[in-house]
């Protein structure tokens, strides 16, 4: 069964600061796709990324920025000089591929509070 | 182009009452998914619809929760009667349908917060 885990509960930091939230999988598929989603205060989730597991190649968008290493079962993500905004609750999630028809396993979110 | 909307936004009643959740997906996204975060706890994968038919049910927690996709458009979830455990927040996504083996972004709405009293 896939499980997805995100140690760090809640962090925070001060403007401007960097910030890496871990996420880490299993899965026995060797297809799949992992994501990340940002819950803000309003409380819906935005959808930032996806990845398929033959992609390891890094992504950067603006001040994010993804690292995938199969090989540590990791898919992180780092926010670079973090501003007020970037506070929400931050998902990592995994898809089977296969016949799991995109349902979603979350990790228990990260709590990122960003202080001026 | 409206994103996915939910009704209500927050429902509060008694122990053995009925409640139930409305979502309506992106236009032209024919799957359909509930998901339920109980506090403190990971969001968990309800059920899955394609079109009208339920693709995956199995993390319907018992027989007291019904979901329908009427036409393959909108979509309810039932619960009857409510027990204390139900609460939470129940959020419906949406996305495109893949080819076989792919797997498209789910939008999420805003999620209905249940409060079971």
């Amino acid at each position: 069964a896939q499980k997805v885990t995100q140690a760090q509960t809640e962090i925070s930091v001060v403007e401007k600061e960097d910030v890496t939230l871990d996420c880490v999988y299993e899965t026995r598929d060797t297809t799949y796709y992992l994501f990340w989603y940002k819950q803000p205060p309003s409380g819906e989730l935005v959808f930032l990324i996806r990845r398929n597991s033959f992609d390891e190649q890094n992504e950067i968008s603006g001040r994010y920025s993804w690292n995938f290493q199969k090989s540590t079962s990791s898919f992180n993500f780092t926010i670079t000089a973090s501003q007020v905004v970037d506070s929400a609750v931050y998902f990592c999630a995994l898809s089977e591929g296969g016949t799991s028809y995109g349902k979603l396993t979350f990790g228990q979110g990260t709590i990122l509070t960003v202080h001026p | 182009e409206a994103g996915v909307t939910q009704f209500p936004s927050h429902s509060v009643i008694e122990k053995g009452q009925t409640v139930t959740l409305r979502c309506d997906p992106i236009s032209g996204h024919d799957n359909l998914y509930w998901y339920r975060r109980v506090m403190g706890k990971e969001i968990k994968f309800l059920l899955h619809f394609v079109k009208e038919s339920k693709q995956d049910e199995s993390g319907m927690p018992n027989n007291r929760f019904l979901a329908e996709r009427t036409g393959g458009t909108y979509s309810t979830l039932k619960v009857q009667p409510a027990e204390l455990e139900d609460s939470g927040v129940y959020f419906c996504a949406s996305s495109q349908l893949p080819g076989r083996g792919q797997s498209y972004e789910q939008y999420f709405g805003p999620g209905t917060r249940l409060t079971v009293t």
